[in-house]
């Protein structure tokens, strides 16, 4: 089974300058994908990024990027020039890839990230 | 708006009562799934579906039952409801696609007094 972890419950940045979100995950897939969501207070959760493991290029999207370590099973979340819409609480997900039953989203705790104005 | 509606959209009900909630989508995605989030806990799958008629368990699925009679609905009951199921329960959606992510409704949100 695989496990995502979060060991970071909250953090705090000032706007305008950059935060590093952590994500772990344990499988012993080969091929699989990752995801960070965002939730904000409007509880809607919100796709920021993904990454396919068989890239070895980092995804980015604008001000978000992500830094994918597949030997040590690390998933970090870069948020550059912090705004205060980033406030909201974030999510590593995890899937494999795969078809049928064992295509399911497995979630981490969450981290709930403030800017600070 | 992934095409994806909860209802209802806020719950009250006592212990012990049946309950049930739906999903509904419009996009004719293969995949559904059940997820339920509490303070600490992130969102934990309960059941999921990859296809009419073809459920799943997920990890926290005791207490639970799904039902997928035909691809746009995918319910959620509780059979006797308990205050330790108060939570907010979140329906999402994807494509049979491998590379795509989920898409998720806005969440109900279930009190059990």
């Amino acid at each position: 089974a695989q496990t995502v972890t979060q060991s970071q419950p909250e953090m705090s940045v000032q706007e305008a300058e950059t935060v590093t979100l952590s994500c772990t995950y344990d499988t012993s897939e080969n091929n699989y994908y990752l995801f960070w969501y965002k939730q904000p207070p409007s509880r809607q959760m919100i796709l920021v990024i993904r990454q396919e493991a068989y890239k070895q290029q980092n995804a980015t999207e604008n001000r978000f990027s992500v830094n994918f370590q597949k030997a040590a099973k690390s998933f970090s979340l870069k948020i550059s020039d912090s705004q205060l819409g980033d406030t909201a609480m974030y999510f590593c997900a995890f899937m494999k890839h795969s078809t049928g039953a064992n295509s399911k989203l497995t979630f981490g705790k969450g981290i709930t990230l403030s800017v600070r104005p | 708006d992934a095409g994806i509606t909860q209802s209802p959209r806020h719950k009250v009900t006592e212990t012990g009562t049946p309950v049930t909630l739906r999903c509904h989508q419009t996009e004719n995605h293969r995949y559904m799934y059940w997820y339920r989030q509490d303070p600490g806990h992130g969102l934990r799958l309960i059941h999921y579906s990859y296809g009419v008629k073809d459920t799943d368990k997920g990890e926290v699925s005791d207490g639970y039952s799904v039902s997928r009679s035909k691809t746009e609905d995918f319910l959620l009951t509780l059979e006797s409801a308990t205050s330790s199921q108060t939570s907010v329960y979140f329906c999402a959606i994807r494509p049979h696609k491998v590379d795509t992510e989920a898409f998720f409704g806005q969440g109900t949100r279930l009190t059990v007094v």
